[in-house]
């Protein structure tokens, strides 16, 4: 029983598309993250969101946009996909009072 | 702001070798420290923590607060430990974790 799952796992797309990817958590933890690991494999957070609320956009884009249903999901919606979108992105939660993060497997996303 | 450094992006040593990954972060407060190693073609997971003062897979790593270092350690490298390793700090109420570029460990048999 997977502990953080994404989906999907491989994305490839056209430039100027919108895509989704999906995030499920079943650890009753109440963070969840989402990071973008670049070509140079350096890890970097994008958002952070606690108990379905906002609590860090690190500097992204107006065109990726978190949706958080409940506290158990944390979709990331990506509008008019750009080259420079290409990366894998990695969803992540914690318990609030704990840095101990459990990571997603990842989403390989390729814009062409 | 707060920055992890891992200065080496390759390191290469022989099996049976000891291993040393550099991390040096930038804090002025009481920071968190962590290792997490990401495994060919699996997900990131957690090595240790500086807290816990423990040795996972015969790794340990010692906070050191006058260096600012949280340096990876294992006397006898194994093959199996061949993957990338990323130090990343926190700090209570960061709500976030700040990684390092990452260090591509290979252990050649």
């Amino acid at each position: 029983d997977t502990a953080v799952s994404q989906t999907p796992k491989y994305l490839v797309t056209q430039m100027g598309n919108d895509k989704s990817i999906k995030c499920e958590q079943n650890l009753g933890h109440d963070t969840m993250y989402w990071y973008k690991q670049d070509s140079k494999k350096f890890l970097k957070i994008m958002f952070s969101y606690n108990n379905k609320e906002l609590i860090i956009n690190e500097t992204v884009p107006n065109r990726f946009s978190p949706k958080s249903p409940d506290k158990a999901h944390l979709n990331l919606h990506i509008n008019s996909l750009e080259l420079g979108d290409s990366a894998v992105y990695f969803c992540a939660s914690s318990r609030h009072d704990t840095h101990g993060y459990t990571f997603g497997s990842g989403t390989r996303l390729t814009v062409v | 702001a707060q920055r992890v450094t891992q200065p080496e992006k390759l390191l290469s040593v022989f099996k049976g070798a000891p291993v040393e990954l550099k991390c040096n972060y930038s804090y002025s407060g009481s920071p968190e420290l962590f290792w997490y190693v990401q495994y060919s073609r699996q997900r990131l997971q957690l090595l240790l923590r500086h807290i816990s003062r423990e040795s996972i897979k015969g790794f340990t790593a010692d906070l050191n607060k006058g260096e600012t270092s949280f340096h990876l350690k294992k006397p006898f490298a194994q093959e199996e430990d061949s993957a990338m390793y990323y130090c990343a700090l926190s700090f209570q109420g960061a709500q976030k974790l700040v990684f390092g570029q990452g260090t591509r460990l290979t252990i050649n048999p």
